[in-house]
């Protein structure tokens, strides 16, 4: 049962655009959403997160936005830069839940 | 560096064999998690620990096992090692249960050979 969903296994993006990238979530119970980075031979790193009480949170060249009526949340990169070129993996955690429940992760690369 | 600390950062043992993974949480964390990250897989969260207690369990095999220790620190032991439990397993930390973000150490990679 995967309660959270990141449908793009990969996405290519060029440097200086946009990167969007999208997760799903099923259980309405989940009210704190977070984004994580992920090099290659490192442990995540937490990027940005939100709360259900909100619909976005920016932080720099990162945004999170939050639809609750659709289960869906997107972390926007702007300008994408080649450091940027990681795994993004969404995160999800809801009132008394003890874990945070990931998403498969999508490779972003960002190409010059 | 996210203060947590993972040992060993690698380790290859042979099918049948028992290891333990060690991690030290951030200073003043008192949360501990486990996750299983396999090949191009999403982290599975295994097992959590709060202040020395087991507070969720996830798709944690009957094979392994962990403990938080009071002065925090957690293992994980994984025991009849099978090819399949190759991996990488992290360890995060966070200052409580819940609505937080957590901190991840650098992981050990384990294989079975």
């Amino acid at each position: 049962d995967q309660q959270v969903k990141q449908n793009s296994p990969s996405l290519s993006v060029q440097e200086g655009r946009i990167s969007i990238l999208n997760c799903d979530y099923t259980n309405s119970m989940f009210d704190y959403f977070l984004w994580y980075k992920k090099y290659p031979a490192e442990g995540p790193t937490f990027l940005i997160s939100i709360s259900s009480i909100k619909d976005k949170n920016e932080d720099g060249r990162f945004t999170v936005f939050l639809n609750k009526s659709a289960k869906h949340l997107s972390l926007h990169i702007v300008p994408s830069q080649p450091g940027d070129s990681a795994v993004y993996f969404c995160a999800a955690n809801g009132q008394g839940a003890q874990k945070l429940v990931f998403g498969q992760g999508t490779r972003l690369t960002i190409n010059p | 560096d996210s203060g947590v600390t993972q040992t060993p950062k690698h380790l290859i043992t042979a099918t049948g064999q028992r290891v333990t993974l060690r991690c030290s949480p951030r200073s003043g964390d008192l949360s501990v998690y486990w996750y299983q990250q396999s090949l191009d897989q999403g982290l599975q969260f295994l097992i959590q620990y709060y202040n020395g207690e087991e507070r969720a369990k996830g798709n944690i095999l009957e094979r392994f096992s962990a403990q938080q220790f009071p002065d925090l620190h957690s293992e994980l032991n994984l025991s009849s090692l099978e090819l399949g439990d190759s991996a990488l397993y992290f360890c995060a930390s966070s200052v409580v249960a819940g609505n937080t973000e957590a901190f991840f150490g650098q992981g050990t990679r384990l294989t079975v050979v």
